[in-house]
């Protein structure tokens, strides 16, 4: 159990246009969902974390009208990246967690975003 | 603040070799701590974690981890590695706030020749 998918798994967009990234969570309840950018070589940077039905909360120099974070079920979370720019070409992860356990969180596949 | 340090950036051992992953925390809260894996083109998946309790954590895979608090690391270790563990791995403490969010150290990508 606790499988969290991402869809698309890699997405080719053209400068200026906006991209959304699905994450859902297939046979859990996800009450928080997170997602991270993570580039070549280097650790997972945390952008933003989202509850169910509220605003996302962005770390800090996340650009929160760049990267638009909707948390619209406890199944599902999308990321729009509005505007993309070839800056914007990263490896995006979503996790997972559920209620009451708040740490233990689980991974979907990333999707691989190049802008060109 | 909340960080975390792998100083090991790439590991190449042969198989049936000990591993030890050396990883150092800064945490001013509750101590809590994770080492997650991530195996050529998978997802990140938990290995072990720490809460409270024994320092000494067992986790998947044969893996285990030591608390040392005295050292504020909270090192990996396997007693004899295989090929099947050539993989990247992250060491992880929690970042502030109830919700969950974690901070990951740089990782270590860890080689291991049949």
């Amino acid at each position: 159990g606790a499988v969290v998918s991402q869809h698309p798994s890699w997405v080719i967009c053209k400068s200026g246009t906006s991209v959304k990234i699905e994450c859902r969570s297939l046979d859990f309840q996800a009450t928080t969902m997170f997602w991270y950018r993570q580039f070549p070589k280097q650790s997972l940077m945390l952008m933003a974390t989202s509850n169910e039905g509220s605003k996302a909360t962005y770390e800090q120099g996340v650009e929160k009208d760049k990267f638009l974070i909707n948390h619209a079920s406890l199944t599902l979370s999308t990321l729009t990246v509005t505007s993309a720019h070839p800056e914007d070409s990263s490896f995006y992860i979503c996790s997972a967690s559920r209620q009451g356990d708040p740490y233990e969180q689980y991974f979907g596949p990333g999707t691989r975003l190049t802008v060109t | 603040a909340q960080s975390v340090s792998q100083h090991n950036h790439h590991v190449i051992l042969s198989e049936a070799a000990s591993l030890e992953l050396g990883c150092n925390y800064s945490y001013g809260g509750t101590v809590n701590l994770f080492w997650y894996v991530q195996y050529p083109g998978q997802h990140l998946q938990l290995l072990l974690k720490y809460f409270s309790g024994d320092p000494l954590v067992k986790g998947i895979k044969g893996f285990e981890a030591e608390f040392i608090k005295s050292k504020f690391s909270f090192n990996l270790r396997k007693p004899s590695v295989q090929w099947s563990d050539t993989a990247e791995y992250f060491c992880a403490v929690p970042g502030g706030g109830s919700q969950g969010n974690l901070i990951f150290g740089k990782g270590t990508k860890l080689s291991v020749k049949p």
